[in-house]
């Protein structure tokens, strides 16, 4: 059974702060992975994907992907409350349908 | 241009009632997913169209369960003799290829609850 993983949180952390929120995944052939949001009440939002190894940025977000350890991160600096929402970590499996973690809920306190 | 689009919004039945839920995705997206988000659970997959066809079903959960995606475009999932424990959020998402660089864009969601 693919799995993905995520602390359920919630992650707490003060206005300006970075926020680091991880996923680590089960399937080591997974090459695509997604990073969304979703506020109470609403749809998933994309904020990030990444196929590589390494880092990748987009304004204050930033993505991390390591295959070897199969763990995935997102960091998002200069936090605001209104990034207050639930994170979903998603791997995209080899049919190409998304395994989606359970996410984690982040508060940014004002 | 126009997003992902679902309906009903809100659907309330009783069980054992059929009901419809329906799919508009982006215009010119080849592939289109259904998901469902049971209260306090994750997005679950159901089903995977490219074009009208289905190659992945695996995540119906019974045989009560069925969708179809015709002209390559609306896709409607059917649930037959509904249970309390179909209640969920129900999400439609779409994606230009249906690849594994693709981003999947999601609908609104339709909010089923069984009585």
């Amino acid at each position: 059974q693919k799995e993905v993983e995520q602390n359920s949180g919630p992650l707490s952390v003060p206005e300006g702060a970075i926020a680091s929120l991880n996923c680590t995944y089960s399937d080591r052939v997974s090459q695509s992975f997604f990073w969304y949001r979703q506020y109470s009440g609403k749809s998933p939002e994309l904020i990030m994907s990444i196929y590589s190894n390494g880092d990748k940025e987009d304004g204050r977000f930033t993505a991390q992907l390591n295959k070897a350890s199969q763990y995935v991160s997102l960091l998002i600096r200069d936090s605001q409350p209104s990034d207050s929402a639930t994170y979903l970590c998603a791997v995209m499996d080899s049919s190409y349908k998304l395994i989606f973690g359970s996410g984690t809920r982040l508060l940014v306190r004002p | 241009g126009a997003g992902v689009s679902q309906s009903p919004s809100n659907k309330v039945t009783e069980k054992g009632k059929d009901v419809e839920l329906r799919c508009d995705p982006i215009s010119g997206h080849t592939a289109l997913y259904w998901y469902r988000q049971s209260l306090g659970q994750g997005l679950e997959f159901l089903i995977y169209f490219q074009g009208n066809s289905a190659p992945d079903k695996s995540g119906l959960p019974s045989d009560r369960f069925s969708a179809e995606r015709t002209g390559g475009s609306v896709s409607t999932l059917t649930i037959q003799r509904t249970q309390q424990e179909d209640s969920a959020v129900y999400l439609c998402a779409s994606s230009p290829l249906g690849g594994d660089t693709d981003t999947q864009y999601f609908g609104p969601g339709t909010r089923l609850t069984v009585l």
